[in-house]
């Protein structure tokens, strides 16, 4: 059974970056699949962040684009996400999940604020 | 890119049937058969209730099904249930993006 469990700092400085990690448990991100951020404001919708493959190529939603990478490190088997000038308006819920033609599974989120 | 566009909240009465729209372009729900739905409860992650425009993961009900038409997806929730009211999201899967609707809450009376 495939699972994923986000870490990361819960509280961010405005202009600061956001890290989060996105372990993976009972599948090698070596064996495919694209793996992928969302996020969800607080009482807003879900929004796709980007996502990696395994090979280390990338898409990211353009909104986000100048501020965002994505990183992959399949000898941990385990993939990050960067957010660089954070504002409060990037205060939200981060998943990790698996991407393919759907989104699942699915981290059980990790809420990040940002806030001085 | 634009998110796709849902209604922003439906209702129905137990056992009632309830349809919930998903409106994109030809770039996304209409070129591709990656249609995808997720329901979501207060506090917790979205989940995969169906996929590729109208199958069911294992363990779904068939009370839930998803169908299209042009750009726009559709979820057909059968014979509601209290446990069914929840935020309901649809997304298209493109070669390079993944893109999500608004969400729609719904109730059951």
């Amino acid at each position: 059974q495939v699972q994923l469990q986000e870490s990361g700092p819960g509280l961010v400085k405005p202009s600061e970056t956001l890290s989060l990690t996105c372990a993976v448990s009972g599948y090698s991100i070596s064996s495919g699949y694209y793996w992928g951020w969302i996020r969800q404001p607080p009482g807003k919708g879900l929004e796709w962040i980007g996502s990696i493959y395994h090979s280390g190529s990338t898409y990211y939603n353009p909104s986000l684009k100048s501020r965002v990478t994505i990183s992959v490190d399949t000898s941990k088997n385990q993939f990050s996400l960067k957010l660089s000038s954070v504002t409060a308006a990037d205060t939200a819920v981060y998943y990790c999940a698996r991407l393919f033609r759907y989104v699942g599974p699915w981290g059980q989120g990790t809420l990040v604020t940002v806030s001085s | 890119q634009s998110a796709l566009t849902q209604p922003a909240s439906v209702s129905g009465s137990p056992g009632q049937s309830i349809t919930i729209s998903c409106t994109g372009t030809s770039s996304d729900v209409g070129g591709y058969n990656y249609v995808s739905w997720y329901q979501q409860h207060p506090g917790k992650a979205p989940k995969l209730m169906i996929y590729d425009v109208s199958k069911r993961p294992s363990g779904v009900s068939n009370r839930f099904s998803g169908s299209k038409s042009g750009n726009t997806a559709s979820l057909t929730i059968s014979g509601l249930q209290a446990e069914d009211e929840a935020d309901y999201y649809c997304s298209s899967y493109t070669s390079s993006s993944t893109l999500f609707g608004g969400g729609t809450k719904l109730t059951v009376l």
